[in-house]
């Protein structure tokens, strides 16, 4: 299967402060990039849909201004966690994919597990 | 009520065994059926597409249940190796949302 990486794969940073977090396919151009949060011994969320070259789309009840999600190319996308608390502390993991409507060709990241302390 | 819902287990099943896993969704028009594997701090990863007809890879079996809107995840001879989150997902009418169910967690005893 194609290759998706995430970095970092962990960070640690104070209350307040904005953390980036970058997706990248490897080896194919993904027209659409999907970010999920997964909370412990719970399911993946989808937060939010982006499409290369355009404005991300976010899920009901995601603050668009709190997480950032630019996708400027068809092989990056980032998600920014701006002024991080507490209870932003997750696992983040994004997806890629040729074809949006191709779920099974949908390829996960690693995840970026973070903690705000 | 829940797009899709999953018995969370535990289930501690000795090598060897047998196990099934249900997963109901509300939405009968959905179309597009999946179960995903996530082991622990990892991401998931697709185990397989679940077709109407049913479909087997080696000692895995999913099944598809429009009439009682659930799909089932059959796994014989129980590996340690299996030990992991199972996680559905179901799409939407319109194929362009999916929605993951909670995962149901196995455990491998030898």
């Amino acid at each position: 299967g194609a290759v998706v990486s995430q970095h970092p794969s962990r960070v640690i940073c104070k209350s307040g402060t904005s953390v980036k977090i970058e997706c990248r396919s490897l080896d194919f151009q993904a027209t659409t990039m999907f970010w999920y949060r997964q909370f412990p011994k719970q399911s993946l969320m989808l937060m939010a849909t982006s499409n290369e070259g355009s404005k991300a789309t976010y899920e009901q009840g995601v603050e668009k201004d709190k997480f950032l999600i630019n996708h400027a190319s068809l092989t990056l996308s980032t998600l920014t966690v701006t002024s991080a608390h507490p209870e932003d502390s997750s696992f983040y993991i994004c997806s890629a994919a040729r074809d949006r409507r191709l779920f099974s060709e949908q390829f996960f990241g690693p995840g970026t597990r973070l903690t705000v302390l | 009520r829940k797009e899709v819902e999953q018995d969370p287990g535990p289930f501690n099943v000795p090598e060897g065994a047998t196990v099934a896993f249900n997963c109901t969704y509300s939405n009968s028009a959905s179309q597009s059926f999946f179960w995903y594997r996530q082991d622990c701090r990892k991401e998931p990863k697709l185990l397989m597409s679940v077709y109407s007809s049913g479909n087997e890879d080696g000692r895995f079996t999913a099944q598809l249940n429009r009439a009682s809107q659930y799909i089932s995840l059959l796994i014989r001879d129980s590996k340690l190796s299996d030990s992991a989150t199972y996680l559905c997902v179901v799409s939407s009418n319109t194929g362009n949302q999916f929605y993951f169910g909670t995962g149901t967690s196995l455990t491998v005893i030898p």
